[in-house]
């Protein structure tokens, strides 16, 4: 099983700042990762594919980058609706995996 | 527009079953890839189960092989999630998801979700 792996677990920061979210993963799993934005009580929503394909409707603030083990989701400059927690996910091989989810929250 | 309706959670005893439906909306179901994901109270994303391709293949993680069987009716557009012998730990919020592209295969992110449904396992 691919262990996927997200970092910090917890990041704080003010409204208008750069956020940066980290995922690692077990194994080379190319550019097979998914990121998803969750908010209390709601469905996940699908916010990158192929780890920095926007999914329709995702604000270009957003950007998904990294292949190979390491990947990023970076927020540009962050608007209240973005503080969630955020999931990456690989699909390269079966069992997908999760990562355990980083909670970006308002400093 | 894409929707889809979760049905059938609720309270089930350890060792009990239940099954879950996942209803579309708006799209043709045996075009896609379909899976389920869990959330166990206060937790990440689990995946569970996935059916796709032209002949439903189907996929499932270690902790629900031979217990959960996920299978479509595609005359009624709808996905189900039969869950057996049942513990405290498979108590979660299911959701069922819709793969992004239908081509019957694509697993690339899950683009549609259902609203979540509870299943609590307790005596």
């Amino acid at each position: 099983e691919i262990v996927v792996t997200q970092s910090p677990a917890t990041l704080s920061a003010f409204p208008g700042e750069r956020a940066t979210l980290s995922c690692r993963a077990s194994q080379n799993v190319i550019t097979n990762v998914a990121w998803y934005q969750q908010k209390p009580g709601q469905a996940p929503w699908l916010l990158f594919y192929g780890a920095s394909t926007r999914a329709t409707g995702v604000p270009d603030r957003f950007s998904g980058s990294g292949s190979g083990t390491d990947f990023t989701l970076t927020i540009s400059s962050l608007q209240s609706e973005d503080f969630a927690i955020y999931y990456c996910q690989q699909y390269h091989a079966w069992p997908q995996t999760f990562g355990q989810g980083t909670k970006l929250q308002i400093k | 527009e894409v929707e889809m309706l979760q049905s059938g959670g609720g309270l089930v005893q350890p060792g009990g079953s239940l099954r879950l439906s996942c209803a579309g909306s708006g799209f043709s179901l045996s075009r896609f890839a379909l899976g389920w994901v869990r959330q166990a109270p206060g937790k990440g994303l689990v995946w569970v189960a996935t059916v796709s391709g032209r002949e439903d293949d189907t996929y499932y993680a270690d902790f629900v092989k031979g217990r959960f069987i996920t299978s479509r009716d595609k005359s009624n557009n709808t996905l189900f999630l039969h869950m057996n012998r049942l513990s405290a730990d498979d108590t979660a919020v299911y959701y069922c998801a819709k793969g992004r592209l239908g081509n019957y295969n694509d697993v690339s992110g899950w683009l549609d979700w259902g609203q979540g449904d509870v299943v609590t396992v307790s005596s």
